[in-house]
């Protein structure tokens, strides 16, 4: 069986400050990891995903996240964060299970709030 | 082209209408997605079609009836559908294997009288 657990439901940060967001995750085989972006009233954005490739990964609109195998984590982060970065950001993992051959399971979401 | 789209936006319908969400992408994905999203939860995965296929069907009510016509389109028809049905229903499209990372649409926000 394989999940994730966003651990902050909301976080905020300032304009210009660095954004982190938490994911851990467990996954009994080798996971594929993604983390979602969604604005107010939109469909949902792939920012980056890690695919047992390099564990560092660079996404879309500076975000990049790292994923550490010994700390079943995968956090998002940004060094600088616009107002444009407020939204739902969601956790995913997916993975073959010998059972049922496929899993895919989104974290509860974590929404981010960027104040001036 | 790097977009799914989806018809129509919005969709207000009577429990004793019958209507159809439609998706379409250019991208050349052979693997298709509908996800139904209630208010601030994240999305729930209905069915996945890989090669116009149906592959996989999360136990949804019949009243939903996915239809992939060709491997650009992915169509939703609704049937008998009870208020608790109403969300944001969205669409996805991406590379095989399955399950590798999506690309969606704006959504459909249906709305079930």
């Amino acid at each position: 069986a394989q999940s994730v657990t966003q651990l902050d439901s909301h976080v905020s940060v300032s304009e210009g400050t660095p954004v982190l967001l938490r994911c851990n995750y467990s996954s009994s085989y080798s996971p594929s990891l993604f983390w979602y972006v969604q604005h107010p009233n939109k469909g949902l954005q792939l920012l980056l995903k890690y695919t047992s490739a390099a564990t560092l990964v660079k996404g879309i609109n500076g975000f990049e996240a790292e994923f550490k195998k010994s700390e079943t984590s995968f956090h998002l982060t940004k060094p600088s964060a616009h107002m444009s970065d407020a939204a739902e950001y969601f956790c995913v993992v997916s993975d073959q299970d010998s059972n049922s051959g496929y899993a895919l399971n989104f974290g509860k979401g974590t929404s981010l709030l960027v104040t001036p | 082209d790097t977009e799914v789209t989806q018809t129509p936006k919005h969709l207000v319908m009577g429990m004793t209408n019958k209507k159809s969400l439609k998706c379409e992408q250019h991208m050349g994905h052979r693997a298709m997605y509908w996800y139904k999203q209630k208010a601030k939860k994240p999305p729930e995965l209905m069915f996945v079609y890989s090669y116009e296929k149906l592959s996989i069907n999360e136990s949804v009510p019949s009243r939903f009836s996915p239809e992939c016509p060709n491997s650009s389109l992915l169509n939703l028809h609704l049937h008998a559908l009870q208020p608790e049905d109403s969300a944001l229903y969205l669409c996805a499209s991406g590379p095989t294997p399955l399950l590798n990372g999506q690309y969606f649409g704006p959504g459909t926000r249906l709305t079930v009288l």
